[in-house]
């Protein structure tokens, strides 16, 4: 049964810094890696996904990488604002799609 | 265009009542998933519709869980003889694939509260 970890549980750094998020995964068969974004009282957002074929996608501040046979990926935010403060999931999909979730990583950016 | 939608917002039940919990998904979108996402964690999945027929409903806790679809469209989950644990967020999300990328897209959720 996959299992999906997130590294740290919590995370708060001052505004501008650079961060990463950590998630790891214990079985290496995977369809795609996507990392969301949770807001308070809100559904997720995507922010990035990497097919099992990629190594890394970036979107801006964002970049986050994969490496399959190590069963990690990261999540990189450069320049980090308060606007950033938010839940962070990294979701493993499975082959027929059902992404199996990290409990995420709580981050706040002080200004 | 709109997304995914989910009603009611928030649910407040008594133990033992039945609810549904309902999903319209973005249209034109024939995969559609419901997660359960209880305080502090990640979503967990409970069932994954193909159009009209449950393709996966491995993550269904118990036989008191159903969920339907009969249209191919709009979903509703249903609940039995409700439990204080089955209080989380129930969130649905489908799926567009385009250009072979895989994509779910998520709704508010509905808050479910069992007293």
């Amino acid at each position: 049964k996959q299992e999906v970890t997130q590294i740290p549980a919590a995370l708060s750094v001052p505004e501008g810094e650079n961060l990463v998020l950590n998630c790891s995964f214990t079985d290496s068969a995977i369809y795609n890696l996507q990392w969301f974004r949770q807001d308070p009282g809100k559904g997720l957002t995507s922010l990035l996904l990497i097919q099992s074929s990629q190594r890394e996608q970036t979107s801006g501040r964002l970049n986050a990488s994969l490496d399959k046979s190590s069963g990690r990926s990261t999540l990189y935010i450069a320049a980090s604002q308060p606007g950033d403060s938010a839940t962070y999931l990294c979701a493993v999909g499975e082959y027929g799609n059902k992404l199996v979730f990290g409990a995420g990583t709580i981050l706040r950016v002080k200004s | 265009g709109a997304g995914v939608s989910q009603t009611p917002s928030n649910k407040v039940t008594e133990k033992g009542k039945y609810v549904e919990l309902r999903c319209d998904p973005i249209s034109g979108h024939t995969a559609l998933y419901w997660y359960r996402q209880s305080l502090g964690q990640g979503p967990e999945f409970l069932i994954y519709f193909q159009g009209t027929g449950a393709a996966d409903d491995s993550g269904l806790p118990n036989d008191r869980f159903f969920a339907v679809r009969p249209e191919g469209s709009v979903s509703t989950l249903k609940i039995q003889r409700t439990e204080r644990g089955d209080s989380a967020v129930y969130l649905c999300a489908s799926r567009q694939t385009s250009g072979g990328i895989d994509t779910q897209y998520f709704g508010p959720g509905t808050r479910l509260t069992v007293l």
